[in-house]
């Protein structure tokens, strides 16, 4: 079955980090860019990060940009948010997601395979 | 205030047509494909459209995406019921160099 499974959502301090982890099987993980879109309560969706196939194109939405770190490792099929400096605002649901078609440029980048998300909350 | 610009709701008959747009600029629409993405209630976004008109295998053919300038159309034909969801348009932002989506529109069947 072609999947995304998203862990690591938690309620955390708001200055402390957080690691999400995204398991993705049936299809050829190392064939695709894969993305955090997020959605914070009752709000709309919100790009977080994407990352090429061979780590190679990393992008960031401003609202992260040199707090959160993206990742990936080809032989477990996983792809990780790493996210420091946390803060309230950066409390939402947070999806994982796989891009649409092989080897694109950011300008390509969408989602064709979505997980269920994994909840992060921020607050003292 | 998002980048892309969506009307917060619409709202439509049974069997009616709907459209819902999505204003952007010439460093995203202008220049980029633009996707659409739904949400019904309580479950992760599902891809609708991609590359500005394309529809991805096993959605009905109700669903049309259009794109003209710097802006954009979702059209949904013979409403259903069940096609009472949140809908949003994305495009990659030159500029900005990010991937932007709209604020979202919420569809009412009524």
């Amino acid at each position: 079955e072609v999947q995304l499974v998203e862990s690591g959502g938690t309620l955390v301090q708001p200055g402390r980090s957080l690691r999400l982890s995204c398991a993705a099987s049936g299809f050829t993980f190392d064939d695709y860019g894969m993305h955090w879109v997020r959605q914070a309560p009752g709000k709309g969706l919100e790009w977080v990060s994407g990352i090429s196939w061979n780590s190679g194109i990393i992008g960031y939405a401003d609202s992260v940009k040199g707090r959160f770190t993206i990742s990936r490792d080809n032989a477990k099929n996983s792809l990780y948010l790493q996210m420091n400096s946390l803060r309230p605002e950066d409390t939402a649901l947070y999806y994982c997601a796989k891009d649409g078609a092989t080897g694109t440029t950011r300008r390509y980048w969408y989602f064709d395979l979505w997980g269920r998300g994994t909840l992060a909350t921020v607050s003292s | 205030q998002s980048v892309l610009t969506q009307p917060p709701s619409v709202s439509g008959t049974p069997g009616q047509r709907v459209t819902i747009s999505c204003s952007g600029s010439s460093s995203n629409i202008g220049s980029n494909y633009v996707y659409w993405y739904q949400q019904l209630p309580g479950t992760a976004p599902k891809l609708l459209v991609y590359r500005s008109d394309q529809r991805p295998s096993g959605v009905p053919a109700r669903f049309s995406g259009s794109k003209s300038g710097t802006s954009a159309s979702l059209a949904i034909s013979g409403l259903r019921s069940e096609d009472e969801a949140d809908y949003y348009c994305a495009a990659w932002d030159d500029s900005l160099s990010a991937l932007l989506f709209g604020g979202g529109t919420k569809l009412t069947v009524l």
